[in-house]
């Protein structure tokens, strides 16, 4: 079976463009959470989706966005990039997204602003 | 103060060796925690979830201590490709599934 897939691997972007980066959950998972991880840093949670719903929301700004479609794929919107978005942007599924839940990464996005 | 404090290393071992990290957390309420290695430039893979009995997986050993707020990590007989970064996760527990990473503690086992 698949593991969780994002797309695309790489991109590198501008100041000010917006950019949307997509990701497919295991199948059978239900459950979409996003993250960035900045060089240096863990991974810090940006959003969850569970069936469609928004589940929970990180300290980041309006600027970013997710939704998450019926097939439970979900993608993740950033407007008014700012140099400060480079970062490789990770997806994670689970089953439910219950609390406890392991979560499994896709490879991530790279995001490069230039 | 940061949700999940891990001390960055790097631990450079010899292999064979038995290396352990720690790491504590500042959410009392928190409820699920775990081990992720990643290695470079690829994403977190689980290692191991922590239960507060403790749990052994093979070589590594994970110990949960919810009064002092500390989670630790223990690996045995080291070997080379054991190098990668571990961090420290925690899942506060207040309905969403979002977990807490810490930094990571970077290892590098020597031949």
């Amino acid at each position: 079976d698949a593991g969780v897939t994002q797309s695309p691997t790489h991109l590198i972007k501008t100041r000010g463009q917006h950019v949307t980066l997509r990701c497919s959950p295991i199948s059978g998972h239900k459950s979409v959470s996003w993250y960035q991880q900045v060089l240096g840093q863990g991974p810090q949670f940006i959003f969850q989706y569970y069936e469609k719903e928004e589940r929970g929301r990180g300290n980041f700004p309006d600027r970013f966005s997710a939704r998450q479609f019926p097939n439970y794929s979900s993608e993740l919107n950033v407007n008014a990039l700012l140099l400060g978005d480079s970062a490789l942007y990770l997806c994670a599924s689970s089953f439910s997204g219950g609390v406890g839940q392991p979560q499994h990464f896709g490879d991530g996005t790279r995001l490069s602003i230039l | 103060r940061k949700e999940v404090e891990q001390d960055p290393g790097p631990f450079n071992v010899p292999e064979g060796a038995t290396v352990a990290f720690n790491c504590t957390y500042s959410n009392s309420a928190s409820q699920s925690f775990f081990w992720y290695r990643q290695d470079c430039r690829k994403e977190p893979k689980l290692l191991m979830s922590v239960y507060s009995s403790g749990n052994e997986d093979g070589r590594f050993t994970a110990q949960l201590n919810r009064a002092s707020q500390y989670i630790s990590l223990l690996i045995r007989d080291s070997k080379l490709s054991d190098s990668a970064t571990y961090l420290c996760v925690v899942n506060r527990g207040t309905g969403a599934n979002n977990l807490f990473f810490g930094t990571g503690t970077r290892l590098t086992v020597i031949p």
